[in-house]
């Protein structure tokens, strides 16, 4: 079993839509969690940091981790044509394990 | 302005060279990696530095080889015992915040083999 499953999409949605982007994972030591965005053919870009349980909001972003179900969700409100990207999970399980395992990715595009 | 640099941004190697990718990062970060993307299977790590004059091995090291002289710098080489080389080579860095840790990527380097 993969330490972290994302399901790759691809996910089509039009302007305006919420989206909702998911990852499971197995390791209950994981604490740190991060959304990545990345467009073709550029380096993934931090998106979203959250530690722990909870939800985090910043601007149409919200990330959300359920650590008893060991499940997080990165909801976009509002989508644009701009957030069509692949997004990626990632986390880690302490400050001095200093390893991240990330999800394969999903697609999203946004049509106008 | 902060960042992590990568060049070069493409690279084509023949068969049975090596090559080196840099990575120069001005962030003051302890921590540097770099990671394999090929397509559907996400990102994979090569190696990772935790120090200067440190790394290990990550999950697909074969091949690879790294060096940490400098805080701000992380060359990789691609040997030509690596079997596979073509990919898209990520290189991140990371620091020890308050409650954790964030990992910032570089641009990238598109790697191929003619």
């Amino acid at each position: 079993q993969k330490e972290v499953e994302q399901d790759p999409g691809p996910l089509s949605v039009p302007e305006g839509a919420i989206v909702s982007l998911n990852c499971t994972y197995s390791n209950s030591a994981f604490q740190y969690f991060m959304w990545y965005r990345q467009y073709s053919r550029k380096g993934p870009e931090l998106l979203m940091y959250t530690y722990s349980s909870g939800n985090k909001e910043d601007g149409r972003f919200t990330a959300q981790v359920d650590k008893s179900s060991k499940y997080i969700s990165l909801f976009i409100r509002d989508s644009q044509p701009s957030d069509s990207a692949t997004y990626l999970c990632a986390m880690s399980a302490s400050l001095t394990g200093n390893q991240f395992y990330f999800g394969t990715g999903t697609s999203l595009t946004v049509i106008p | 302005d902060g960042g992590i640099t990568q060049s070069p941004k493409y690279l084509f190697r023949k068969e049975g060279q090596n090559v080196t990718l840099s990575c120069e990062q001005n962030l003051n970060h302890d921590a540097m990696y770099w990671y394999r993307q090929d397509p559907g299977q996400g990102l994979r790590l090569i190696y990772y530095s935790q120090i200067v004059n440190d790394f290990q091995k990550g999950d697909i090291a074969e091949g690879y080889s790294v060096s940490r002289e400098k805080k701000e710098s992380f060359p990789l080489t691609v040997t030509s015992a690596q079997k596979n080389p073509t990919a898209f080579y990520l290189c991140a860095s990371s620091t020890f915040l308050g409650r954790g840790n964030e990992q910032f990527f570089g641009p990238g380097t598109r790697l191929t083999v003619l």
